[in-house]
């Protein structure tokens, strides 16, 4: 069974331009995650999504941060402008969705992003 | 809020010696307790996990048994390999009543010498 597929693995990009990440999760889980991991930490919640309904961006600053699940399977993070700061790993993790019921989490390899 | 800590890298050992990472939480509720491990330049992976009080996960050789009264999750392998080496996460799930926030720890990396 395939696991949690992200790209590009790595991008480099300059302070003010655009970068979007995908992800697709494993086949047949429902709830898919999106966190950001600073060098040396552990990963924090950005954006929760069940099938197509984003149930929790609390974290997500959304003046330049965005993201859509559109037909409930893949997904997509954007930054919008990037800025230094932003430099980081992106993971996107899937569980099965099944509600009420605590799920593991299952992680992609990540996206590293370095802005200059 | 919920939160992880776990004892500060970097820990280098020798092939064979015994590892001992200790992590500690705290949380209202009953959180799930897991282990990930991150290997160089690769996203995380499960290693194991606890659901209850007193369940010990285990897998490849590790081991943590989840201590309620003492509300720590240690992660323990008798004999490491060079091939262990990685930085290791432990997290919790479910506490303060949400069953998918995962919260985890700062990472602890580990270097195994030959």
């Amino acid at each position: 069974e395939a696991g949690v597929v992200q790209s590009p693995r790595y991008k480099i990009i300059e302070k003010k331009q655009p970068v979007a990440f995908w992800c697709n999760p494993i086949s047949g889980h429902n709830t898919l995650y999106w966190y950001l991991q600073n060098l040396g930490q552990g990963p924090e919640l950005l954006i929760r999504y069940e099938n197509e309904e984003a149930v929790d961006d609390s974290q997500l600053p959304k003046d330049r941060f965005s993201a859509e699940r559109l037909k409930g399977v893949d997904s997509t993070l954007k930054i919008q402008p990037a800025e230094l700061g932003d430099s980081a790993v992106y993971l996107c993790a899937s569980s099965s969705g099944l509600a009420g019921v605590e799920e593991t989490q299952y992680f992609g390899p990540g996206t590293r992003l370095l802005v200059l | 809020g919920d939160s992880v800590t776990q004892m500060e890298g970097p820990v280098t050992l020798s092939e064979e010696a015994f590892l001992t990472i200790n992590c500690t939480y705290t949380a209202t509720g009953y959180p799930s307790l897991f282990w990930y491990v991150q290997y160089p330049g690769e996203g995380l992976q499960l290693l194991l996990k606890a659901t209850k009080a007193d369940d010990k996960g285990s897998n490849k050789g590790f081991e943590a048994t989840y201590r309620k009264e003492t509300t720590s999750f240690h992660l323990e392998k008798g004999s490491v390999q060079v091939s262990d080496s990685a930085v290791y996460f432990c997290a919790l799930l479910g506490g303060g009543g949400s069953n998918y926030k995962l919260t985890f720890g700062k990472g602890t990396l580990l270097t195994v010498n030959p």
